[in-house]
């Protein structure tokens, strides 16, 4: 639902910076969650942006651009532990929740 | 106690049982949630508890029934499903209604009906 995308998945190298895009419609739109999710195991809260500009937390960043309906999550000094997928979700009209597809980030020594 | 509890873990069921499963916050938050989510596919919104009272049915057929005794319980009970509605469950809380606020979610628990 809402149209959110992102890229279905993505490969990057231990120690390095990986960028997870996710577009979505911007009708009745509230704010973006961020959320990463292990294989076999629920969803743990990265983030949560409602405003423009970038929030930084520790080694993971969450930007978002509500004119463009667009948002990014920024993860630096990748570890192996941080394999997973990585869900878009975005908050619309008072209480409804749409998730993108994910993306499956694989981190490689 | 920052968690929300799931339970079971694992369920299998006939086409023709009847079953429950439990979820459980004690943070305060009264807004709690079920999802239901297909292998390598997001969680879906199946319901919404606001204070107790129902908020939304995301046309989920009638084989699941919701249920919310109390703040800190809810439940959703199953009654002749489907070999397709064997997936994973997940139950979320947060704070108040809205989508402002953080879900917490459980751990699932994982379906198959046989």
């Amino acid at each position: 639902g809402q149209n959110i995308d992102q890229p279905t998945e993505m490969t990057a190298t231990e120690g390095a910076i990986v960028q997870i895009n996710c577009t979505y419609q911007t009708s009745g739109f509230n704010g973006l969650f961020w959320y990463q999710q292990h294989a076999g195991e629920a969803p743990t809260f990265l983030s949560y942006n409602v405003l423009d500009g970038l929030e930084e937390k520790g080694r993971f960043s969450s930007f978002l651009s509500r004119s463009k309906g667009y948002s990014y999550l920024l993860l630096k000094e990748l570890q192996m532990k941080d394999s997973a997928s990585y869900l878009c979700a975005g908050g619309y009209n008072f209480n409804k929740f749409y998730f993108g597809s994910g993306t499956k980030l694989n981190v490689k020594p | 106690d920052t968690e929300v509890t799931q339970t079971p873990k694992h369920l299998v069921m006939g086409m023709t049982n009847k079953k429950s499963l439990k979820c459980e916050q004690h943070m305060g938050h009264r807004a709690m949630y079920w999802y239901k989510q297909k292998a390598k596919k997001p969680p879906e919104l199946m319901f919404v508890y606001s204070y107790e009272k129902l908020s939304i049915n995301e046309s989920v057929p009638s084989r699941f029934s919701p249920e919310c005794p109390n703040s800190s319980l809810l439940n959703l009970h199953l009654h002749a499903l489907q070999p397709e509605d064997s997936a994973l469950y997940l139950c979320a809380s947060s704070q108040e209604k809205g989508t402002k606020n953080e879900q917490f979610f459980g751990p699932g628990t994982r379906l198959t009906v046989l």
